[in-house]
């Protein structure tokens, strides 16, 4: 069962540009919502995160947007850096009372390419 | 001090072979995962310990899988008769399970995974 929904699959961009990834998911369950980048070879890195009490979330250049009665959430990048080329991951878990504490089920991920 | 390690970085096996995954968590972190990496998708989750106990198994796809954390810190991930559809970037991630009570507050730190290929 598919529970979080990316897109697009690939994006380009051109150095300074901002860059859009948006999720949707299924589970009303879920309450934690993080963004993970992975360059080639790597493990995913967390790059931000939030919970479905705020609608928005700034770190820097990267801002997440949340729509709670849409099931849906975005990633922004402000002024996106060819440094930023990666894949980028939408993920999801609920509180499951400790049973399933921080189990993570994520997007199929977006190949983000910034042209310099 | 030091990220989550993962050993071997590449294993190649042969069909119906065994073979085990070792996962070295952040020290002190008493949460760790296991996810399953297939090329151009996301990780999928395997298992989840606390502490030494699997408190969640409900990833691994058949009981060709298993995984054990007898000290509650170094984990192996094991494959019985492995098939050519086991191929895939097998990650870690550990968290200090110290997040706010009832609040799923840990950050995930995830290794840089093995890369297993099943000939």
């Amino acid at each position: 069962q598919q529970q979080v929904k990316q897109s697009p699959q690939s994006l380009i961009v051109q150095k300074g540009g901002i860059s859009i990834i948006n999720c949707a998911y299924e589970n009303t369950a879920f309450d934690y919502f993080p963004w993970y980048q992975q360059f080639p070879g790597k493990g995913p890195a967390l790059l931000i995160a939030i919970r479905p009490d705020v609608s928005e979330k700034k770190e820097g250049r990267f801002t997440i947007s949340f729509n709670k009665s849409a099931k849906q959430f975005s990633l922004h990048i402000m002024d996106s850096q060819p440094g930023d080329s990666a894949t980028y991951f939408c993920a999801a878990s609920a509180d499951a009372g400790g049973t399933s504490y921080g189990k993570l089920t994520f997007g199929q991920g977006t190949i983000l390419t910034v042209h310099p | 001090g030091a990220g989550v390690s993962q050993t071997p970085s590449n294993k190649v096996t042969e069909k119906g072979k065994y073979v085990e995954l070792r996962c070295d968590p952040i020290s002190g972190h008493t949460a760790l995962y296991w996810y399953r990496q297939s090329l151009g998708q996301g990780p999928e989750f395997l298992i989840y310990f606390q502490g030494t106990g699997a408190a969640d198994d409900s990833g691994l796809p058949n009981d060709r899988f298993f995984a054990v954390r007898p000290e509650g810190s170094v984990s192996t991930l094991k494959i019985q008769r492995t098939e050519r559809g086991d191929s895939a970037v097998y990650l870690c991630a550990s968290s200090s399970g110290r997040g706010l009570a009832g609040r799923t507050t840990d950050t995930q730190y995830f290794g840089p995974g093995t890369r297993l290929t099943v000939l």
